[in-house]
């Protein structure tokens, strides 16, 4: 069964003290992997698209790479508004499109 | 442009009651979803539509009902609704690839 799992389920970083988010998948040919923000209250909001392993993007603080089993989103000298939940999610075939298969989120801190 | 767009952002349901949430998006996609949101279960699919006038079910689609007219709306219908409905719901868009989701509708059911 297509799975993806985020670890950790919240993290709470001091401002300044980078770190790594992770996001493992089991997928049958991965299509794709995406990572969105999500504020309190608010919808998902695109980050990144990653297609193959040693992909790597980057936006400001923030830098996402995949591997063949994880992608993982590092954060570098975050600041508090870095603070959301960041999701992960990876597409599966389903009729004429792609279904997203998202994770339960990393809740990130990052307190001044 | 405004992307996706939902309305209501809130409404209070009594069990049994109906209602429609509206999805419109103006970046002229031909994708349109439905998700509902649950703390700790993440984002689940309830119907999807690859085209105007077309929709197909997802992963949790009972007690649901969707319909595609025009191409930049996407509706979710409550038929009579349930506690377990209870939710904050997304509709989302793409022309392939990454979706843009809207800002969502929080639904209470008591």
């Amino acid at each position: 069964e297509d799975q993806v799992t985020q670890s950790p389920e919240a993290l709470r970083l001091q401002e300044g003290e980078s770190s790594s988010l992770n996001c493992s998948y089991t997928v049958s040919g991965l299509r794709g992997l995406f990572w969105y923000r999500q504020d309190p209250g608010k919808g998902p909001e695109f980050l990144f698209t990653l297609y193959s392993a040693g992909e790597e993007k980057e936006k400001e603080r923030l830098k996402a790479t995949l591997t063949k089993k994880e992608s993982f989103l590092h954060i570098t000298a975050p600041k508090p508004e870095d603070s959301a939940t960041y999701l992960c999610a990876v597409p599966t075939p389903r009729g004429n499109t792609d279904k997203l298969i998202f994770g339960t989120g990393t809740r990130l801190q990052v307190f001044p | 442009n405004a992307g996706v767009t939902q309305t209501p952002k809130f409404r209070v349901l009594k069990t049994g009651q109906s209602m429609t949430l509206l999805c419109a998006q103006d970046m002229n996609h031909e994708y349109m979803y439905w998700y509902r949101q649950d703390p700790g279960m993440g984002l689940r699919l309830i119907h999807y539509s690859v085209g105007e006038g077309t929709t197909a079910k997802g992963e949790v689609p009972d007690g649901y009902n969707v319909s595609r007219l025009k191409k930049q709306n996407f509706l979710l219908g409550l038929e009579s609704a349930a506690p377990s409905q209870t939710s904050v719901y997304f509709c989302a868009s793409t022309e392939g690839g990454e979706q843009f989701f809207g800002p969502g509708t929080r639904l209470t059911v008591l």
